[in-house]
């Protein structure tokens, strides 16, 4: 068990839709990332959050946006729904520090799946 | 982009034996991490180690980084049927973010 928690674990939605997806980081820890990992392939990295702020984003289109909140948890938030968004989404929290991040640790993810 | 390639992506091996993952990468790095995946669900952490560490071991695990080679190597000794899963290596390469880039994955079967 990680701590980390993320809602809800599957999803079917159709083309053109909304979804959003919920993560509460580890107590304690002030960053989130979020990652899709495709089936067969390893998690690509999407965006990450630090202190309510995007710190970094992946190779994603815009209509895939997140917030953080004031108790570091977050929501990714994908609009207009295309059938290669079907992947399982996971996000994972850690401690930043001045000297680097520690270990990330994974949430158990939301499969999401796209008609 | 994948920064990170495992090899072999698909191990089989009978209880007992020892498996070996390898993972090759493209830039510096401030640290290599891996993390094992049981049937697509979360991953878990299994071990960092740093780019001024060369070997750390945790448990039945051993893990060595050559970063004049770009490579590491995750080594599990005396293996059990519950280490059937997918194993990832993944490089955090610093810069502003801490993101962590994956590879493919091996894909470890222990036959019991």
């Amino acid at each position: 068990e990680t701590g980390v928690t993320q809602s809800p674990t599957h999803l079917i939605k159709t083309r053109g839709q909304q979804v959003t997806l919920r993560c509460s980081s580890q107590s304690g820890h002030n960053t989130v990332s979020w990652y899709q990992q495709a089936l067969g392939q390893g998690p690509q990295f999407i965006f990450q959050y630090y202190r309510e702020e995007e710190n970094g984003r992946g190779n994603f289109p815009p209509r895939f946006s997140g917030l953080q909140f004031p108790n570091y948890s977050s929501e990714l938030n994908v609009n207009a729904l295309e059938l290669d968004d079907s992947a399982l989404y996971l996000c994972a929290s850690s401690l930043a520090r001045a000297s680097g991040t520690e270990t990330q640790y994974f949430g158990p993810g939301t499969r999401l799946l796209v008609l | 982009s994948q920064q990170g390639e495992e090899d072999p992506q698909a191990l089989s091996i009978q209880e007992g034996e020892n498996a070996t993952m390898n993972c090759s990468y493209k830039t510096s790095i401030n640290n290599l991490q891996w993390y094992r995946q049981n049937s697509g669900r979360g991953l878990v952490h299994l071990i960092l180690i740093r780019s001024n560490e060369r070997e750390k071991h945790s448990g039945r695990l051993r893990v060595t980084l050559d970063t004049s080679k770009k490579s590491s190597s995750l080594l599990i000794t005396a293996s059990r049927a519950a280490d059937t899963a997918s194993y990832f290596c993944a490089t955090e390469s610093g810069g502003s973010n801490y993101k962590l880039t994956f590879g493919k994955g091996t894909l470890l079967t222990v036959n019991p």
